[in-house]
């Protein structure tokens, strides 16, 4: 069974300071693989996704991540932290071909520091 | 219009109540989606209807029942509710089940069982 693991519930760091959110995956073959962010009291936002091109991906808001099959990894960073990325961040797998079954990882929370 | 509403925002509702939650798009999406959410917790999914169609049930317990009168519409009828079914439920949809199409996700609707 597929699955992913987000290391660091709570990831706090300053504003203008590189973001880095760990995610590593399990799966036999390299799956999709997807971020998404949620704001406090509201539903989920896509922020970028992995499905088999090129391996570094860039999403919204200045995010970014790249797939590494060697490390089993799918990490999200963003180059300077603003105070609006304050969130629940979700590292999520799904099996290729099937983006329907998202698994969500545990989710990290991201808190700036002013 | 990217929008995924959901009415209500918040539920209140005793163990021998009837409800129903309701989900909206009108972005021509064929697959739809309810997610559970309890606090501090990943989304997990529920149902998948593509077509109008019931396509995926993750064994979810017969007191949720799911129903897609149209393609723009999705609705989750609640009956004989338990406390520990109190969480946010998310609706999705997204243009097709499977493949790499994205799922939207609206701001859920936060329900409360006493």
């Amino acid at each position: 069974a597929q699955s992913v693991t987000q290391l660091g519930s709570h990831v706090s760091v300053s504003e203008g300071a590189l973001v880095l959110l760990r995610c590593n995956y399990s799966s036999s073959v390299p799956p999709y693989l997807f971020w998404y962010v949620q704001y406090p009291n509201q539903g989920l936002q896509l922020l970028l996704k992995y499905t088999s091109a090129a391996t570094l991906v860039k999403g919204i808001n200045g995010f970014e991540a790249e797939f590494k099959k060697s490390e089993t990894s799918f990490h999200l960073t963003k180059p300077s932290a603003h105070m609006s990325d304050a969130a629940e961040y979700f590292c999520a797998v799904s099996p290729v071909g099937s983006a329907s079954k998202i698994i969500f990882g545990s989710g990290t929370r991201l808190s700036i520091r002013p | 219009d990217t929008e995924v509403t959901q009415t209500p925002k918040h539920l209140v509702m005793g163990m021998t109540n009837k409800k129903s939650l309701k989900c909206e798009q009108h972005m021509g999406h064929r697959a739809m989606y309810w997610y559970k959410q309890k606090a501090k917790k990943p989304p997990e999914l529920m149902f998948v209807y593509s077509y109008e169609k019931l396509s995926i049930n993750e064994s979810v317990p017969s007191r949720f029942s799911p129903e897609c009168p149209n393609s723009s519409l999705l609705n989750l009828h609640l009956h004989a509710l338990q406390p520990e079914d109190s969480a946010l439920y998310l609706c999705a949809s997204s243009p097709r089940e499977g493949g790499t199409d994205t799922q939207y996700f609206g701001p859920g609707t936060r329900l409360t069982v006493l």
